[in-house]
């Protein structure tokens, strides 16, 4: 079955420091990628949806400058956590939808990356 | 606006025990429900999913049912295994935008033998 990818599934770098977190669809092309975002006990949410190709449309709140989606190829998307805080960690999760995947529930999620700011 | 709420884990069971998690959502309109199940260490995989009320959604011995009138899409399985142990997520997509999911905060099931 389609496979994402995620990579680093943890990181922990200095406040101040950029971190980028990479999402790989391995046997499918995403056309559209998504990137999730939980924090402790509480619900993922949705962050932002990327075409590829195109700019990322980012949810109300989410700061567009502090994360920087990249969706340059069908295969990859990046979510770089720039200039990170203590309050950017977080537990980060992508998921993919191919082309001719079924619109209802066919995506395929990564196994998600926990960031730690110190 | 849409969300889903569902019960907090842990939850512990012995192998072969009777399993329900409940999950409730608020939505307007009518979505779609799915529940995902995340393995140690993999990303999150879809389970079952119910597209319009009193659909029944089934999958590895796993059910739910989507009742409107109770907003609610609990999941069951008559006889839980010491592989079910995972974190399980409800979740909805909104009917005009099937892209945008809103997830649960997902519950921790332990199996013991």
């Amino acid at each position: 079955g389609a496979v994402v990818s995620q990579h680093p599934s943890w990181v922990i770098c200095k406040s101040g420091t950029s971190v980028k977190i990479e999402c790989r669809s391995l046997d499918f092309q995403a056309t559209t990628m998504f990137w999730y975002r939980q924090f402790p006990k509480q619900s993922l949410m949705l962050m932002a949806t990327s075409n590829e190709g195109s700019k990322a449309t980012y949810e109300q709140g989410v700061e567009k400058d502090k994360f920087l989606i990249n969706h340059a190829s069908l295969t990859l998307s990046t979510l770089t956590v720039t200039s990170a805080h203590p309050e950017d960690s977080s537990f980060y999760i992508c998921s993919a939808r191919g082309t001719g995947i079924d619109l209802v529930g066919g995506y395929t999620f990564g196994s998600g990356t926990r960031l730690t700011v110190v | 606006g849409d969300s889903v709420t569902q019960m907090e884990g842990p939850v512990t069971l012995s192998e072969e025990a009777f399993l329900t998690i409940n999950c409730t959502y608020t939505a307007t309109g009518y979505p779609s429900l799915f529940w995902y199940v995340q393995y140690p260490g993999e990303g999150l995989q879809l389970l079952l999913k119910a597209t319009k009320a009193d659909d029944k959604g089934s999958n590895k011995g796993f059910e739910a049912t989507y009742r409107k009138e109770t907003t609610s899409f609990h999941l069951e399985k008559g006889s839980v295994q010491v592989s079910d142990s995972a974190v399980y997520f409800c979740a909805l997509s909104d009917e005009y935008n099937f892209n945008k999911f809103y997830f649960g905060s997902g519950t921790k099931l332990n199996v013991k033998p």
